[in-house]
Order: C-alpha cells, then structure tokens, then sequence
C-alpha cells in the first residue's frame, strides 16, 4: 500500500509561488499521483496527475522526480481563494488502496 | 456541468436509528465512493461500486452498508447509528480505472446523539 506524506500545514501570502511536497517512497510501478484540493465545506476538486517528470495546466504544475519517491505540487502566484486543504493521493492498483491521507492545510494571507 | 448530489448538508439522528444517505450522478459514470471525512484523519474509503449491484469493501466498511439498484444512485446505509460515525460523508464518483478523477457532492455532515 502506497501511503503518502505531507507537511500538515504551510502558510503563503498573495502573489507567492507554493510549494507542497508528498512523499510516497513505496510507490509502485504503474501508480499515478493525483492531487486535489478541498474548500471548507465542499468535496475535495481534482487539480492536476501525473506520472513522471513535470505536468502542467492551467491550475498548478507537478514535479516528479526520476525515483519518483515524491513530488511537488507548485501553484504560482497563490491568491487568497487558495486557501483550501490540498491532497497527495497514489493509486495502487485499484479503488481499495487510493488513500487520500490527512492533506496539506495552506493559508494564504494578504 | 458535472454533478453530484447528495440529499442531505446537515443530519442530525439519534443512537440506534437506521440513517440512509443518498448519492446521485448525473454523468453516467460506473464507479461511485463513499468516504468519510474526520479531522486529523482526512479522507477515508468506506465502500466503492464499479458497477450496478455491485459493491467492495473499502478502508472502514464495519457499520456501514451500501446499496446500489441504479447506475446513477449510490445509498450508504448506517445500520444502526452510533455516535462514533458522526462524521463528514462525502459521495464521489469516476468512470474507468482507478486513477480517473473523481468527482465529489457537497458532503453530508451526520450528527449522531
């Protein structure tokens, strides 16, 4: 089972570039790693997967190392409307082992 | 727009009641979730369905059933509430594999006294 880690919380202010990172060192072969993101009150919101290297669209790019043990979800130029909770998640092989685990919180302040 | 509904924001119910919260997709996917949400223990899979009938256990099924008669309807049953599943329930839904994204209600949040 791949489980994940994240930093329980970091703090931002408005027009940073953010950096979460998630450790996954049991990572299998096939997983992807998917990121989402939660507002209080809402369903967590997918933002961006990959496999390896870097992808980006219009929300946030991912980072993948070669060992693929981590990666980093980077949004740039953070705004206040991106205070939200956000989700590291490795899948394994089938819906039973996608663990969302307990998620970064990020605070932006003006 | 996509969309997941689920009947109830808030729920209050009493020990020992049978408590049903519903789930509806209207983008005709085959998979739908059900997970619950608790502080400091984030987001944990309860019972998943890939299929009409079909149902799997997921991380925490003890407590809980789920019923699934139509592709767009997904009901997770508490078959006898207790006050350690009050909770955040959140509803998903995906097509394809595994990896697909999925998409969430709003969540319920069930109080049980």
């Amino acid at each position: 089972l791949a489980k994940t880690t994240q930093p329980i919380s970091m703090d931002s202010y408005e027009g940073q570039e953010v950096n979460i990172t998630c450790s996954h060192n049991n990572i299998a072969t096939n997983d992807y790693i998917t990121w989402y993101q939660q507002f209080p009150s809402q369903g967590p919101r997918f933002i961006i997967q990959g496999y390896k290297t870097k992808v980006t669209n219009e929300v946030a790019s991912l980072f993948i190392p070669a060992d693929r043990k981590s990666s980093t979800l980077s949004l740039p130029r953070v705004s206040l409307s991106d205070t939200a909770v956000y989700y590291c998640l490795v899948g394994d092989r089938g819906f039973q082992k996608l663990v969302f685990g307990t998620g970064t919180r990020l605070l932006v302040s003006p | 727009d996509v969309k997941v509904t689920q009947s109830s924001r808030y729920l209050v119910k009493r020990t020992g009641e049978k408590v049903f919260l519903e789930c509806v997709q209207d983008m005709d996917h085959e998979n739908m979730f059900w997970y619950r949400q608790d502080p400091g223990l984030g987001l944990r899979l309860i019972y998943f369905s890939y299929d009409v009938k079909m149902k799997e256990k997921g991380d925490i099924p003890e407590g809980y059933s789920v019923s699934r008669e139509k592709k767009e309807r997904f009901s997770l049953i508490l078959e006898s509430a207790s006050t350690n599943q009050t909770s955040m329930y959140l509803c998903a839904s995906s097509s394809g594999t595994a990896y697909n994204e999925q998409f969430f209600g709003p969540g319920t949040r069930l109080t049980v006294l």
